[in-house]
């Protein structure tokens, strides 16, 4: 099946460094989600594109839908501590099976304070 | 609005035992889903519901049931709990193959 590729699997950053993880994919997406979650909640949608080259921000985090549609990045600049978290990518095609949103494994972060 | 409600948020299980897990959604969305979440596996799909009255399988259906009792509720069954199944269960609900929205969580563990 699909398969997405998240990198890196974890990371400790010196608060107030900007962060880069990625997604590549064998497949083409329609578009592509980025997730975070906190300890022991469920997933929380950070940014959607919708469109191949597609760059949109949120607040401190900045997200590109790659132009091959088969990876995505989400960078985040200026880490604090409450950026502790899980992030997951995912990419989704509609118009087709409802259950065609496939998950990243995740790239934990930790920020040194 | 309280968006994707799941009940209970803790669960212990003997092997054998069997239980329901609860899901809801107040967003009017069409299409819900079952995920678990595993150590270093990320979210896999266990079934969904596209719209009221119909299921589908996911990447991992085996050992589980599901229904979708209305267009608010998605309960997922298990009929006879193995430690296999000790995970995260998350639920999510969308509309028209758009971003899902992730209920908190119910933490189970089989002995």
């Amino acid at each position: 099946g699909q398969q997405l590729n998240q990198s890196p699997q974890s990371m400790f950053i010196q608060e107030g460094e900007d962060v880069s993880m990625n997604c590549t994919s064998s497949s083409i997406f329609n578009t592509w989600l980025w997730y975070k979650q906190d300890p022991g909640e469920g997933p929380v949608l950070l940014i959607a594109l919708y469109k191949a080259g597609e760059l949109t921000s949120n607040g401190r985090l900045t997200a590109q839908f790659g132009i091959t549609r088969k990876d995505s990045f989400l960078n985040i600049s200026a880490s604090i501590p409450s950026d502790v978290g899980i992030y997951f990518c995912a990419g989704l095609n509609y118009g087709g099976s409802q259950g065609n949103l496939i998950f990243g494994k995740g790239t934990k972060l930790s920020v040194k304070p | 609005n309280a968006g994707v409600t799941q009940t209970p948020k803790f669960q212990v299980l003997k092997t054998g035992q069997s239980m329901t897990l609860q899901c809801a959604q107040d967003m009017n969305h069409n299409s819900m889903y079952w995920y678990r979440q595993d150590p270093g596996m990320g979210l896999r799909l266990i079934y969904y519901s596209a719209s009221e009255g119909t299921t589908d399988k996911g990447e991992v259906p085996n050992g589980y049931n599901v229904s979708r009792l209305n267009k608010r509720e998605f309960s997922l069954r298990l009929e006879s709990a193995a430690p296999s199944q000790t995970s995260v269960y998350f639920c999510a609900s969308n509309t028209g193959g758009l971003e899902q929205y992730f209920g908190p969580g119910t933490r189970l563990t089989v002995t």
